[in-house]
């Protein structure tokens, strides 16, 4: 069964330092995966996706077949990134599947 | 602005009562998704269509039921709510498979 684990509920990190939201997938085969936000009083939107390998935001995130793992990663955060992160796995049914989601709070 | 719109945004039911969420976009998507979110478990697919004429149950289905009108709405049903339903509920939509989803304000809904 596909299956996405955000291990962190809550992040609480200070402006300036290095962030990593952990995402780790059970899927057996070749894993499309993404990264949603929802920042306060915005929709959820789409962050970044690893088929794309780009930065957004300052954020990168690299799919580790031999961990199964996507973590995203900010060397420096800042106070905007404070929002709600998912990581979600594109399955063979040709629908997502979403994690629990972190809460990444950035302090000043 | 092409955009994926909810109504209600806010609705307060009680215990047995039928309740209809509608999504409506005008993006030109063909697929259309219902998710529900709880605190703790992130998102869970309820339902999700291709077009007008295919409908798939997600992760949760039970006391659920869908209807797609056309390509730009889809509504959401709970035939008899119960309070465990309680939630914030979601409609997004994408051009293909894993493109980008784009997602309404979302729906809270609670029942008494």
């Amino acid at each position: 069964a596909q299956r996405v684990t955000q291990p962190e509920k809550l992040l609480s990190v200070f402006k300036g330092a290095p962030v990593e939201l952990k995402c780790n997938y059970s899927y057996s085969g070749s894993p499309e995966l993404f990264w949603y936000v929802q920042y306060s009083r915005q929709r959820l939107q789409l962050l970044l996706r690893h088929i794309s390998r780009e930065s957004i935001k300052g954020f990168t995130a690299d799919l580790n077949k031999g961990e199964t793992s996507f973590h995203l990663k900010k060397p420096f955060a800042q106070e905007e990134d404070s929002a709600m992160y998912y990581c979600a796995l594109g399955s063979g049914a040709q629908k997502l599947v979403f994690g629990q989601g972190t809460r990444l709070t950035i302090n000043p | 602005d092409a955009d994926v719109t909810q109504t209600p945004r806010n609705r307060i039911t009680k215990t047995g009562k039928r309740i209809m969420l509608e999504c409506s976009q005008t993006k030109g998507h063909d697929r259309m998704y219902w998710y529900r979110q709880d605190p703790g478990l992130g998102l869970q697919l309820i339902y999700y269509s291709f077009d007008v004429k295919d409908i798939n149950k997600g992760e949760i289905s039970d006391g659920y039921s869908v209807s797609r009108q056309a390509q730009a709405k889809f509504s959401l049903s709970l035939e008899s709510a119960i309070p465990n339903q309680t939630a914030l509920y979601f409609c997004a939509t994408s051009e293909e498979a894993y493109n980008e989803q784009f997602f309404g304000p979302g729906t809270r809904l609670t029942v008494l």
